[in-house]
Parts: structure tokens; sequence; C-alpha cells
């Protein structure tokens, strides 16, 4: 399966601390984007990351994209109690030519106040 | 902010009824898909649409499922006869190009009893 994976599968943090998700994948892609989904709802988007790209920003989320170690990381700073949600990588390669993407496990983050 | 729409959240069915999920993508985006989470497990791929046709299918997208765009806005995937197995959270996304975001809706939770 050439799937993302992440780790750690769940990750339990205080408010305004850091949290730190990765991905690994097993071969060369286009990109991976991070999404986030609440609890039973839909996916909502955060970041696409190419795979010409190392590090990619958007408010609190930091991505970093290591393509020699086919991993990219999820970083959000100063976590609030609203970030509680699953965070699911997925990866789009060349060989899949109508841009399916494909889903990771998801890490689970809950934010305690 | 445009967003993909799904309808309707929620579907309870009998096993052996047909249900229709319908999806209305972002105006733009010419790239269609549908993927389905069952409760606890990865998202998964079941069907990319472009150009109306289906451009790709994974192994799950079998004879009792279809697609169509029957009127040039909605996005419909169709399970002819459910199964229990086919409960599950069916996402739509669509994408304007590959190697973008794909943007995905808030899910149709269907619930085959």
């Amino acid at each position: 399966s050439q799937q993302g994976e992440e780790d750690p599968q769940a990750l339990s943090i205080q408010e305004g601390e850091n949290a730190t998700m990765n991905c690994s994948y097993k071969t060369s892609i286009n990109n991976l984007q991070w999404y986030r989904q609440n609890s039973g709802r839909g996916l909502v988007h955060l970041i696409l990351i190419r795979s010409n790209e190392r590090e990619k920003h958007s408010g609190r989320l930091r991505v970093t994209l290591d393509t020699s170690k086919k991993s990219s990381s999820l970083l959000i700073t100063a976590s609030r109690a609203a970030d509680t949600a699953s965070y699911f990588c997925a990866t789009e390669y060349p060989t899949d030519s109508w841009g399916k993407l494909q889903f990771g496990a998801g890490t689970q983050v809950v934010v305690t106040p | 902010e445009p967003e993909v729409t799904q309808t309707p959240s929620h579907q309870v069915t009998q096993m052996g009824q047909e249900v229709i999920l319908r999806c209305v993508p972002i105006s733009n985006h010419l790239y269609f898909y549908w993927y389905r989470q069952i409760l606890g497990q990865k998202v998964e791929f079941l069907v990319s649409f472009y150009n109306n046709e289906i451009s790709e299918k994974s192994e799950i997208f079998d004879d009792q499922f279809s697609v169509e765009r029957p009127d040039g806005s909605n996005f419909t995937l169709k399970i002819r006869s459910t199964k229990l197995e086919d409960s599950a959270m069916y996402f739509c996304a669509t994408r304007d190009t590959l190697n973008t975001e794909a943007f995905f809706g808030q899910g149709t939770r269907l619930t085959v009893v």
C-alpha cells in the first residue's frame, strides 16, 4: 500500500502546548495534504505541500516535507481546546493520473483546557 | 468561501433499497470524487469523475455503485441495492485541477438497517 501513515495514533496535550504529528509514505508523491476532522464531521482542508516544497505555514499550522525520508510533519503551535480533532494526511501520487488521494489512519488530538 | 455541499446529512435505509447521495461541487471545479469512511477506519477512495465520465474507480466501486452529473451541477452517487456493510460516511470532494487542494463536503452518514 502507498498510503501515508500517521504517528502518533493519539496525542493528548494541554492548551498552549505545541502538537506535532508525522506522516510517512512509501514512494514519490505529487503532493501531500493535511485535513482535520471533528468527531463525525466533514474533512476540512488545512494545507497542501507539493513535492518541490519543504515548508508551508498557515496561521498556527506549520507543515514540513522531507522527500528524502518520505515524511511530513504537521505542527500546531499554541494549541487550543478547539484544535481537538483527528488529523489526516493524504497523498497524491504521480501514478494516480486522476488525482485520487490516499489517506492515512489519522492522529487523534485531544487538547485539554 | 466556496464550499462543497452534500445532501442529505444523514440517511437511514433498509437493506436492499436504493439510495442516492447528492453533492454540489464548487462551481469552477472539474474533478469530482467520492470517498467513504467506515466508522473508525480510514477514508477510502471510491471513484473519480472528469469530463462527464468515470476516470478511475476502486475495487469497492462495484456494479452496485454508479455516479452521474445529470444536470451539470449536482454530482450523485447511487447505491442500487444497499447492504449492511455500505453503512459509512460518504464524502464528495472536488478540485479545479490536479495537484491542487481537494475540498470535501460535510459528508452523508449512511446507515443501512
